[in-house]
């Protein structure tokens, strides 16, 4: 099991938009629409922000997005904030009934 | 709103066991949902170690598979992790989390962390 391909570092300044992607296997990510995206600041429980490829929470900005296409999963944030400097983990449902998680992307908001 | 909180040991020796419980409130365990835990090394990424559904059935990741144990006690409203012969490398903030749906947590205690060392 195999953990999914993210960006390790990406940065944007505010009011920006940028977009994380996770890549896997057409045994994961590409085989099911089955991947969330959680949100870490440093210290704190991860916080989930996309789930079912698109799906935002009750609470969560609409200014997160998310999409797949094939074997990658993409996360847009538009008008980048401060607050949204933290790490992003994408994770994906697996043909084994597995869960596995990408290996995070730290954004850093310039 | 679902609550979890992580419990157990924050030391403990090569090879003996990890031991944790995590104290659900809000919810009663018998009712639904997916129950798990995910671990983070220090300054690493997250790793999904197990899950189990009210009913019991169980999923493990296949790379600790052999060492873990995953285990629901609805009358106290609780469920537990146990990891046998742990090494160095075990050594993470361990998480109790909660899915509605088995693709993703939903809501997460506040982690604990647990070294491994003599």
């Amino acid at each position: 099991q195999s953990a999914l391909t993210q960006p390790a570092s990406l940065s944007g300044s505010p009011g920006q938009s940028i977009t994380i992607s996770c890549t896997g296997t057409s045994r994961d990510v590409g085989g099911y629409n089955y991947v969330s995206w959680y949100q870490q600041h440093p210290g704190k429980a991860p916080k989930l922000m996309i789930y079912d490829v698109t799906n935002r929470p009750s609470g969560v900005s609409n200014r997160f997005s998310a999409s797949k296409s094939g074997n990658t999963a993409s996360l847009t944030i538009s008008g980048l904030q401060a607050e949204d400097g933290a790490d992003y983990y994408c994770c994906s449902y697996t043909s084994d009934y597995t869960l596995v998680f990408g290996g995070g992307t730290k954004l850093t908001v310039l | 709103q679902v609550q979890l909180q992580e419990s157990g040991p924050g030391l403990v020796k090569p090879s003996e066991t990890l031991s944790l419980t995590c104290d659900v409130s809000g919810y009663s365990l018998s009712r639904g949902y997916y129950w798990g835990w995910i671990r983070q090394p220090p300054g690493k990424g997250l790793e999904w170690i197990t899950s189990i559904y009210h009913s019991g059935t169980t999923y493990y990741n296949p790379s600790l598979k052999s060492r873990v144990t995953i285990s629901v006690d609805t009358s106290r409203n609780q469920f537990s992790l146990r990891l046998s012969s742990v090494t160095a490398a075990d050594t993470a903030i361990y998480y109790c989390a909660s899915h509605w749906s088995y693709d993703y947590f939903d809501y997460w205690g506040q982690g604990t962390l647990v070294t491994v060392s003599s």
